[in-house]
């Protein structure tokens, strides 16, 4: 089965101590992205990665790290996590699918989510 | 003015109502136009893809791309319990740009 999966699903954590949240997806795709989502601001993106050792930043990329050593997985490194990281974070991965029209779009799988509660 | 507005809601509808969600955006690069579901606790899905403008319709979902006006829309016909959701659009400007912008989703909930 196609999929993304994300681990932990939750997690309890306190200020300052590292964390992993692991990512990984089955679909061979290039592209693989995390967000975090929280009430009233919506999905924020993080760090993307376009392939093997290339990421970039998002939108909202303080306080966190990413590494691509591997196209299918793609953990999220919170080094000294704070409160205001916590949130419901979301791994994505996508491929661009042509149209018979020749144009290209790109849709995004998203794992089940991380919910993570620094205290 | 943000990229891409949308009514969080909440919009609660009776079983078999006619359901309208809408989007505006402002950046005039955005020609890929989608909407996701996503159902509590689970990560957002694809629901529907529109290319440009024009009107989309799947089943008893039809998407409309009006780039005149930067405004999209999500009609759902004869709304089930099942739909109840949140619903976010997104958009890109395609090519090689992976990137997505999304709106902060609307909140809907379908009452039998």
């Amino acid at each position: 089965e196609a999929q993304v999966t994300q681990n932990p699903r939750y997690l309890i954590t306190v200020t300052g101590k590292k964390l992993t949240v692991t990512c990984s997806q089955n679909m061979n795709h290039e592209y693989m992205s995390w967000y975090r989502q929280d009430p009233g601001l919506g999905l924020r993106q993080i760090y993307y990665s376009m392939n093997v050792e290339v990421t970039d930043k998002g939108d909202v990329p303080e306080g966190y790290k990413v590494s691509r050593k591997e196209k299918r997985n793609f953990p999220l490194i919170l080094e000294s996590p704070s409160p205001n990281q916590t949130s419901l974070y979301f791994c994505a991965s996508s491929f661009l699918v042509g149209t018979s029209g020749g144009a290209l779009y790109n849709e995004q799988f998203f794992g089940p989510g991380t919910r993570l509660t620094v205290l | 003015q943000k990229e891409v507005e949308q009514d969080p809601g909440p919009l609660s509808v009776p079983e078999g109502a006619i359901v309208s969600l809408n989007c505006t955006y402002s950046n005039s690069a955005f020609q890929y136009f989608m909407w996701y579901r996503q159902y509590s606790r689970k990560g957002p899905e694809l629901l529907m893809y529109t290319y440009s403008s024009g009107n989309k319709e799947d089943g008893r979902f039809t998407a409309q791309v009006d780039k005149s006006s930067k405004y999209i829309s999500l009609f759902i016909r004869d709304s089930q319990p099942s739909d109840s959701a949140t619903y976010l659009c997104a958009m890109n400007s395609g090519g090689s740009n992976y990137k997505l912008t999304f709106g902060k989703g609307t909140l809907l909930t379908v009452n039998p």
